[in-house]
Formats: structure tokens, C-alpha cells, sequence
């Protein structure tokens, strides 16, 4: 299965706690994004990396967010002091590159519980 | 004003009969169109995409653009019970992609 995985695919932290969520992109796949689902909610940007690079980061929480792609290994989006609000469905989706930029694939997802 | 906005659900059809799904967008400058299937529980599944007005057929799937009315629809011919999901539209928004907030669509048996 060459999609894009992400794991782990439940999460449980208490408050205050920090959560790690992993995504590899598709194979052949350079650009990650994320997205979050907050119940009853659309599908929100959250951010856009390159390997090494945060492109776009306007969609993350200024606080105890923050989001890596490095050279080697998966995306990680990391969410420190977690709180009930942080409760969702985290999305990671990769596109082929700059030409298909816009088609992007979406991981099975990451449900973010908090108690 | 919404960036996406869809027609409100939901939307139940009987099977074998045509669910059509509307989607207007806001910014002028987008350029691509994408509409994702999402089953409850799950991922979103990238169903169809366009670019360029009029229409764009594959298998029972058929997306319609217009640029000028800011409008992207998708029509689902015969549909079937595994077609029930959530419809998402989505914008390119540069590289962002700005989903709609979907609508379900029941096909009843």
C-alpha cells in the first residue's frame, strides 16, 4: 500500500500532556499538509511543509503547536499542553510536487481524544 | 461570507436516481476544483478534480465548472447505496485547500 499513512491512528492524553502525530506522505509525494476536523466541522488547513521546510504555516495555533517534515523520516505534528479543544481528527494529505501541487491525498488520520 | 459554501443536506435519493451536489466559491482567482467523498469515521477520498470550465465525466461521476458564476457541481448517475457519504467540496486556495462543510447524501435502497 503506497498511500499515505499516519499513525497512530487513536490517541488518548490527558490535559497538559503532549501529543506526537506521525504522517509519511505517499511514495513519490514532497509536500505535507495538514489538516484538523473538529467534530461537526469542516476540514481545516493547518500547514504546508517541504522536507525541511515549513512553507505556510498560517492555519497552526501560535501556541503549543508546531509541525516538522526533516530530511529523513515521517512529518510530525506536535501539540504541547493539550487541551479538550484539541479534541479532533488530524489530517495529513501529500501532493506529487509543484505541477500537481493542488491534488492532494489524504492519510486515514490521526483521532486526537482529550481527557 | 463562507469561501466555500455547499447546498445544504441532506440530500436523500433513491438508488439507481441522480444526486446532484452544488458548491459556490468566493476568491475569483481559484483554479482548481476537487471533490472528496468521505464515509463516517473516515478520511477523505479525492473523487474527482477540474480545472477548466464545462464538464468532466469519469464513470458515474461528472463535475461541472463555471468560473464565471463561481460554481462547481457534481452529478452521481445511478446512484447506488455505497455512494451514501459526505460530499466534500474543496478550493485551491494557492496550495491551501478550502473545503465546504459537505453534504451527506443517502441513497435509499
Amino acid at each position: 500500500n503506497a498511500g499515505v499513512m499516519q499513525n497512530p491512528r487513536h490517541l488518548v492524553r490527558r490535559r497538559g500532556q503532549e501529543a506526537r502525530l506521525r504522517c509519511s506522505p505517499m511514495k513519490g509525494h514532497s509536500h505535507v499538509y495538514w489538516y484538523r476536523q473538529l467534530p461537526e466541522e469542516g476540514l481545516k488547513f493547518m500547514v504546508y511543509l517541504q522536507k525541511e521546510n515549513i512553507i505556510d504555516e498560517s492555519g497552526m495555533p501560535k501556541e503549543r503547536f508546531s509541525a516538522e517534515f526533516p530530511k529523513e523520516g515521517p512529518s510530525i505534528l506536535r501539540i504541547q499542553q493539550v487541551v479538550r479543544g484539541d479534541s479532533a481528527a488530524y489530517f495529513c494529505a501529500s501532493s506529487p510536487g509543484e505541477l500537481r501541487s493542488y491534488e492532494q491525498y489524504f492519510g486515514p488520520g490521526t483521532r486526537l481524544t482529550v481527557t | 461570507q463562507k469561501e466555500v459554501e455547499q447546498n445544504s443536506g441532506p440530500l436523500s435519493v433513491p438508488e439507481g436516481a441522480i444526486a446532484s451536489l452544488n458548491c459556490t466559491y468566493s476568491d475569483r482567482g481559484s483554479q482548481s476544483f476537487f471533490w472528496y467523498r468521505q464515509y463516517s469515521g473516515k478520511s477523505p477520498e479525492l473523487i474527482m478534480f477540474i480545472y477548466s470550465n464545462g464538464d468532466k465525466e469519469d464513470g458515474r461521476f461528472t463535475a461541472q465548472l463555471n468560473k464565471a458564476s463561481q460554481y462547481v457541481s457534481l452529478l452521481i448517475r445511478d446512484s447506488q447505496p455505497s455512494d451514501s457519504a459526505t460530499y466534500l467540496c474543496a478550493v485551491n486556495n494557492d496550495y491551501k485547500l478550502s473545503f465546504g462543510a459537505g453534504t451527506t447524501v443517502t441513497v435509499r435502497a
